[in-house]
């Protein structure tokens, strides 16, 4: 029961580098999000899916892109790094009924930019 | 502009005690209202969530009260162990099946043996 995964846990970049974290679910689930934790600031959602092809804004979204190209899969994508997005990014899914249904969380990635 | 306030940041009881966490909100629009419990190192999961046509559920142990005249819901968590040391989120939803979970900034629970 792999639920969803997250790929790497842990990632160091230099400023201005890219990097795409990988999300990956097995549970059939049509909705996708990305958020980031922060210290003393909550979950804060940064993109979000719908549904395969589908994707919409969250609350933080400058400095990061998505793609949904298939259904069990959710990338988050950063274009060029800055110290200000290191943070913990969490992946979670869930079922048609979107945040009033229960949603599923990896284990996170944590990032550091230096 | 926070939705939904959480307090207090950090709480800390002994065995047996019932810690209160405690949540505000301001739009009248939210109908879903989740806890989320987080372990070190681990990702969110669902705890126990109420709708607002209901002012109590139980299950369990942990307990959600809530009060739609005041905008305000609490979760108790009775005959704590230390094991539910944690760090416990709430949060809150509207918009139909598009809307978006809304979290308050967390409570980091220890319950001292």
């Amino acid at each position: 029961n792999a639920g969803v995964t997250q790929t790497p846990k842990f990632r160091v970049l230099k400023t201005g580098q890219s990097m795409t974290l990988l999300c990956a679910q097995d549970m059939n689930h049509e909705y996708m999000y990305w958020y980031r934790q922060d210290p003393g600031m909550g979950l804060r959602l940064i993109h979000y899916s719908v549904g395969e092809g589908t994707t919409a804004k969250g609350e933080v979204p400058d400095g990061y892109n998505v793609s949904r190209l298939k259904k069990q899969n959710f990338l988050l994508g950063l274009e060029s790094a800055a110290p200000s997005q290191t943070s913990v990014y969490f992946c979670a899914s869930s079922l048609p009924g979107g945040a009033k249904t229960e949603a599923f969380f990896g284990q996170g990635t944590r990032l550091t930019v230096v | 502009q926070q939705q939904v306030k959480q307090s207090p940041q950090s709480l800390i009881v002994q065995k047996g005690g019932i810690p209160i966490i405690n949540c505000a909100y301001e739009n009248t629009a939210f109908d879903y209202f989740p806890w989320y419990q987080q372990f070190p190192g681990k990702g969110p999961a669902l705890l126990i969530a109420i709708r607002p046509d209901v002012s109590e559920k139980k299950e369990g142990r942990f307990t959600i009260s809530f009060n739609k005249s005041a905008k305000q819901f609490s979760l108790h968590i009775m005959d704590s162990q230390p094991g539910d040391s944690a760090t416990y989120f709430c949060a809150a939803s509207s918009g139909g099946s598009q809307g978006n979970l809304i979290f308050g900034k967390g409570t980091k629970l220890s319950v001292k043996p």
